[in-house]
């Protein structure tokens, strides 16, 4: 299957400042990765499917101007959470779309908002 | 749209007993099913996989999962579990058919396996 990776693993910001959260597909090129969030002892929820040259489509729910998806490239996708919360403080999930239906799952970035 | 229920949020097994983890799903449409695992402070990772053919599916590390329409169900067994299956199970389900659909998970299970 696909090899996903994300970065950084762990990252701890202040309240009103930005972080940018990287996720690559470093072995299959990704026209569409998906952005997922996971709360402590919770499920995984969609929050976004990125598509690479377009526009990210958006769950219900989900503030697009605070959680900015940039998929420059086949290989690579970018979650920017901006002016971050200590709401924000969550784990994020990318994941890539291989074949038969399959999503291959990065690591997960752990953010933790002060 | 549709949605995932694991009841079981945790459930504690001894080395070598079998073990079933529950999942029932509720959709209008036809879906395909998953169930992922989570290992602490790893990725998910495809366990096995529903879309289509025999009800029965096997999967990776001896677990396999039965789709049962009529109960809209798809329970994952392993008949004989080890330490090392001590684990966050997922169970997930997608929109059959083309596009790229994300997927609705279940709030998972926590295998703890007890020597």
């Amino acid at each position: 299957g696909a090899v996903v990776s994300q970065h950084p693993s762990w990252v701890i910001c202040k309240s009103g400042t930005s972080v940018k959260i990287e996720c690559r597909s470093l072995d299959f090129q990704a026209t569409t990765m998906f952005w997922y969030r996971q709360f402590p002892k919770q499920s995984l929820m969609l929050m976004a499917t990125s598509n690479e040259g377009s526009k990210a489509t958006y769950e219900q729910g989900v503030e697009k101007d605070k959680f900015l998806i940039n998929h420059a490239s086949l290989t690579l996708s970018t979650l920017t959470v901006t002016s971050a919360h200590p709401e924000d403080s969550s784990f994020y999930i990318c994941s890539v779309i291989g074949g038969l239906y399959e999503q291959y799952f990065g690591p997960g970035t752990r953010l933790t908002v002060t | 749209a549709q949605s995932v229920t694991q009841l079981d949020s945790q459930v504690p097994v001894f080395e070598e007993a079998p073990v079933e983890l529950r999942c029932n799903y509720s959709s209008s449409v036809s879906v395909y099913l998953f169930w992922y695992v989570q290992y602490p402070n790893q990725g998910l990772q495809l366990l096995l996989k529903y879309l289509s053919g025999s009800t029965l599916v096997k999967g990776i590390n001896g677990f396999e999962a039965e789709f049962n329409k009529s109960q809209t169900s798809f329970h994952l067994r392993k008949p004989s579990v080890h330490i090392s299956d001590t684990a966050e199970y997922f169970c997930a389900v997608r929109t059959s058919g083309g596009g790229a659909d994300g997927l609705t998970f279940g709030k998972g299970t926590h295998l703890i396996i007890q020597p």
